[in-house]
């Protein structure tokens, strides 16, 4: 099984809500990502979970706040988004290293209104 | 700092023809690997292949083949006998190491999209 679920699939917020989107994987893997991705352009890497424990942040703004709460759950907590945060965030495991695919979910696609 | 660079925007073909898109990838490591995803209007990304820098046999996976030329740091894809399905982004990728810890960081090519027409 290579699946990688996420929740809510959509998802419409104001500039002062707080949300958070879910992510889960019951493959065993030791990394966990979360992309951004606008529009006809490639995934932007967030945030990068190894082992459970916040391995990269890809100068993130504050609003964007990751937990990893077990080696199966990914979550993204919003706060004060901005418009021009809204996009596809996917969510992503692999077993590891560089040499290793990456599987993804099937996004959340947010809006900021 | 790596590169990969998929020069084709957008391809256009009909039912049952050949496509190729390409893939041009920029290292400095001696061993390095590279895939292949599908983006279909859906959003999901769809791993294809991982191909590592030191295998150089081409690939088959049915309709699907790719061809790893690493004098020319190419690593194209081809569909043969095109179908409407296949109908999506495409991107090539390149992988490293984040540190000392697993995981890896993408640096993806633009994206290149396909649309099979009846």
């Amino acid at each position: 099984d290579t699946e990688v679920t996420q929740t809510p699939k959509h998802l419409v917020m104001g500039m002062t809500n707080k949300k958070s989107l879910k992510c889960e994987q019951h493959m065993g893997h030791r990394a966990m990502y979360w992309y951004k991705q606008k529009a006809k352009k490639p995934p932007e890497l967030m945030f990068v979970y190894s082992y459970e424990k916040l391995s990269i942040n890809e100068s993130v703004p504050s609003r964007f706040s990751p937990e990893c709460p077990n080696s199966s759950l990914l979550n993204l907590h919003l706060h004060a988004l901005q418009p021009e945060d809204s996009a596809l965030y996917l969510c992503a495991s692999s077993q590891g290293g560089r040499a290793y695919e990456q599987y993804f979910g099937p996004g959340t696609r947010l809006t900021v209104t | 700092a790596q590169k990969v660079t998929q020069a084709q925007t957008e391809i256009s073909v009909v039912e049952k023809e050949d496509v190729t898109l390409d893939c041009v990838y920029e290292t400095r490591d001696t061993t390095y690997y590279l895939f292949w995803y599908k983006q279909p209007p859906s959003g999901e990304l769809v791993f294809l292949i991982r191909r590592n820098s030191f295998d150089e046999q081409n690939e088959i996976s049915g309709r699907y083949s790719w061809n790893f030329q690493k004098s020319t740091s190419s690593f194209n894809f081809t569909i043969t006998a095109s179908q409407v399905v296949d109908s999506a982004v495409y991107f090539c990728a390149l992988s490293e190491e984040v540190g000392e810890t697993s995981g890896s960081r993408l640096t993806f090519g633009e994206g290149t999209q396909l649309t099979v027409n009846p």
